[in-house]
């Protein structure tokens, strides 16, 4: 069965830490998709990063790091030097080949991160 | 920039009544998703359609609930009649079909049933 988990529910740092959302995964798939988005107070939802399970290269984009490990299942998020527009839900998701025609994502519950000042 | 837009962005009604939600996809994007986000259940996929057709609806609470694509451009989700339980905020999403990539999501119909 797939499954994502974020067993973070709410993580609060004060501005200029760094922080680390985690995200576990389970597929029975070889070939699949991970997908992180961020939904921010405004409730839109707004796509950061997908990797292909072929791909465990880690990826920086900006304060934006992930590091993919298929050997612990894991996909997770670090931002750095956070700042308060960081503040937002995080969502891990899962797309798993056979419907790598759909699209079909399976979403972990989210991490709400609180930055203060 | 092209988006997805969903309408109404709230609504308040009461248990019983009709309530329709609508959503126009990216144009080009020929696979429309459905998605309720609730506290308790996260983001739930509830049904996808694509080239118009429905994919997969298995989500969906069939007694109630409805979801069609009049035409490519826009996708509706009907419940009736509404029940509390159903107050949640609806998503619609898009994809360009056969590309596992980005899905390009609306704001989102925040519903309130009394």
């Amino acid at each position: 069965a797939q499954k994502v988990t974020q067993a973070q529910t709410e993580i609060s740092v004060v501005e200029k830490e760094d922080v680390t959302l985690d995200c576990v995964y389970e597929t029975r798939d070889t070939t699949y998709y991970l997908f992180w988005y961020k939904q921010p107070p405004s409730g839109e939802l707004v796509f950061l990063i997908r990797r292909n399970s072929f791909d465990e290269q880690n990826e920086i984009s900006g304060r934006y790091s992930w590091n993919f490990q298929k050997s612990t299942s894991s996909f997770n998020f670090t931002i750095t030097a956070s700042q308060v527009v960081d503040s937002a839900v995080y969502f891990c998701a899962l797309s798993e080949a056979r419907n790598s025609n759909t699209g079909k994502l399976i979403f972990g519950q989210g991490t709400t991160l609180q930055v203060k000042p | 920039d092209a988006r997805v837009t969903q309408t109404p962005r709230h609504k308040v009604t009461e248990m019983g009544q009709e309530v329709t939600m609508r959503c126009q996809p990216i144009l080009g994007h020929n696979t429309v998703f459905w998605y309720r986000q609730t506290m308790m259940q996260g983001l739930e996929l509830l049904a996808y359609f694509r080239n118009r057709a429905p994919l997969d609806d298995s989500g969906m609470p069939k007694d109630r609930f409805s979801a069609e694509m009049p035409d490519a451009t826009l996708a509706t989700l009907k419940i009736q009649p509404s029940e509390p339980r159903d107050s949640a905020v609806y998503f619609c999403a898009s994809v360009r079909g056969g590309n596992t990539g980005e899905l390009f999501f609306g704001e989102g119909s925040r519903l309130t049933v009394l």
